[in-house]
């Protein structure tokens, strides 16, 4: 199983400032199969990113994402209030079991 | 546009067989070539995706659940369905139906349900 680890645990950070968030995995996986993911208390998780870089229907272009092998990053470059929020990772690459990151939360 | 409703026992005993099921509106189930995922929660945790069956009917589960999960598709009704069986506290979770965005990344899931809390207690 592959396991993804995502750092910071916590990022502080304020309106109009740039998020970057890093997930790193235990071991390399198919090419590019990385996804990012926000949550909100009480909501359904968000499909930001897929494929490592590309966004999801409907996702504003400050969000990006990038990276190979086993590192990957997503980030925002002017945070809104509304992006406050936790964001996971997930690969998708080889054979099941599809994992998780633990997460990162954005806070102001 | 397409959504997920999931519904089922809110509440299951230990040892019982925890059963949802995710109605699929506004498309159909089986056109476009997607699959079919179920991903839980439980409460102040991360996401663990359990499994999922393909346009095809092929399923794959986590190796975790894998001898106690089932997950199946009924095409007439366009709803998919999850099983669990000898369910303990650590089941408990938020359980979410999702689709996957396309036929090559089957793994990343744009549309969700709003998700159902199962609680498994005596």
């Amino acid at each position: 199983e592959i396991v993804l680890t995502q750092s910071p645990g916590t990022l502080s950070l304020s309106p109009g400032e740039r998020a970057t968030l890093s997930c790193r995995a235990s071991q390399i996986f198919r090419s590019s199969y990385l996804a990012w993911y926000q949550e909100k208390p009480g909501q359904a998780p968000r499909l930001l990113i897929y494929a490592t870089s590309s966004r999801a229907t409907g996702i504003p272009d400050r969000f990006s994402g990038s990276g190979s092998g086993t590192d990957f990053t997503l980030t925002i470059s002017r945070l809104e209030p509304e992006d406050f929020a936790m964001y996971y990772c997930q690969q998708y690459g080889d054979s099941p079991p599809w994992t998780f990151g633990p997460g990162t939360k954005v806070e102001i | 546009q397409l959504q997920l409703q999931e519904s089922g026992s809110r509440l299951v005993k230990p040892s019982q067989t925890l059963s949802l099921t995710c109605a699929v509106s506004g498309g159909s189930i089986s056109s476009g070539g997607y699959s079919w995922s179920w991903i839980r929660q439980p409460p102040g945790k991360g996401l663990e995706w359990t499994g999922y069956i393909s346009d095809s009917g092929s399923t794959y589960y986590n190796p975790s659940l894998k001898s106690r999960v089932t997950i199946s598709v009924d095409r007439s009704k366009n709803q998919f369905s999850l099983k669990l069986s000898s369910v303990t506290a650590a089941d408990t979770a938020v359980y979410y139906c999702a689709r996957g965005i396309d036929a090559h990344n089957i793994g990343a899931f744009d549309i969700w349900g709003q998700g159902t809390m199962v609680t498994v207690s005596s």
